[in-house]
């Protein structure tokens, strides 16, 4: 069965602070994996990554695939509480997106 | 990118009774999806909305708990039949654009409830 780890489960840490987030995958069919940021209902889009090795960065936000590991990581640099949400992994395959468990991250100021 | 307009945004039901949950695109789209997010949970797919035949479901779902309708590539509809507490959840409605692999848009879910 394909499934999706996210580590740690929840992250308390103060502004400023760097963070990184970790998803472990085991699918068939891989496609592409997916972050995105949950504030509160909608889950909004933040990277997508098919390629071992290639880091895509958004302002303070990066992220990079192992696919021979199969793992990826999500790091925040000088973290703002505008950045508490509940980040959650996902994978693309077998024509579904399927969720990880999801990381609640919090900022105190 | 693709604008969702998913409704009823929240609503407060009684035990039994049925809700019908309604997700407009503002694009033709090929896959549309339903998921279920229950409180301190992650997403958990429902099902494939598939226009023209029937939706495609996750094990554990079952269409007579959670029809769904996909008369064209821009509408669908989940209705939550029978409900009981365990229904209480946010149901989200997204879509697939870019192709396969692309993201995911979703729309801005519904907060249901059921006393």
């Amino acid at each position: 069965e394909d499934k999706v780890v996210q580590s740690p489960l929840s992250l308390v840490v103060h502004e400023g602070d760097t963070v990184t987030l970790n998803c472990s995958y085991e699918v068939t069919n891989f496609r592409s994996l997916l972050w995105y940021k949950q504030e509160k209902k909608a889950p909004t889009f933040l990277f997508m990554l098919t390629s071992s090795g290639i880091e895509k960065k958004s302002g303070r936000l990066s992220s990079i695939l192992d696919k021979k590991e199969l793992f990826s990581i999500l790091n925040i640099t000088a973290t703002q509480t505008g950045d508490s949400a509940v980040y959650l992994c996902a994978f693309f395959g077998n024509e579904k997106l399927t969720f990880g468990t999801g990381t609640r991250l919090t900022i105190i100021p | 990118s693709a604008v969702i307009s998913q409704k009823p945004s929240r609503d407060i039901c009684q035990r039994g009774t049925s809700l019908t949950i309604q997700c407009q695109v503002d694009s033709q789209v090929t896959m549309m999806f339903w998921y279920r997010q229950q409180p301190g949970q992650s997403l958990t797919l429902i099902a494939t909305a598939n226009q023209g035949s029937e939706a495609t479901y996750e094990s554990g779902f079952v269409i007579d708990k959670f029809p769904i309708s996909r008369p064209n590539l821009t509408f669908s509809t989940l209705t939550v039949s029978n409900m009981s507490p365990e229904d209480s959840s946010i149901y989200l409605c997204s879509v697939l654009a870019g192709g396969p692999g692309g993201e995911l848009f979703f729309g801005e879910g519904s907060r249901l409830t059921v006393l």
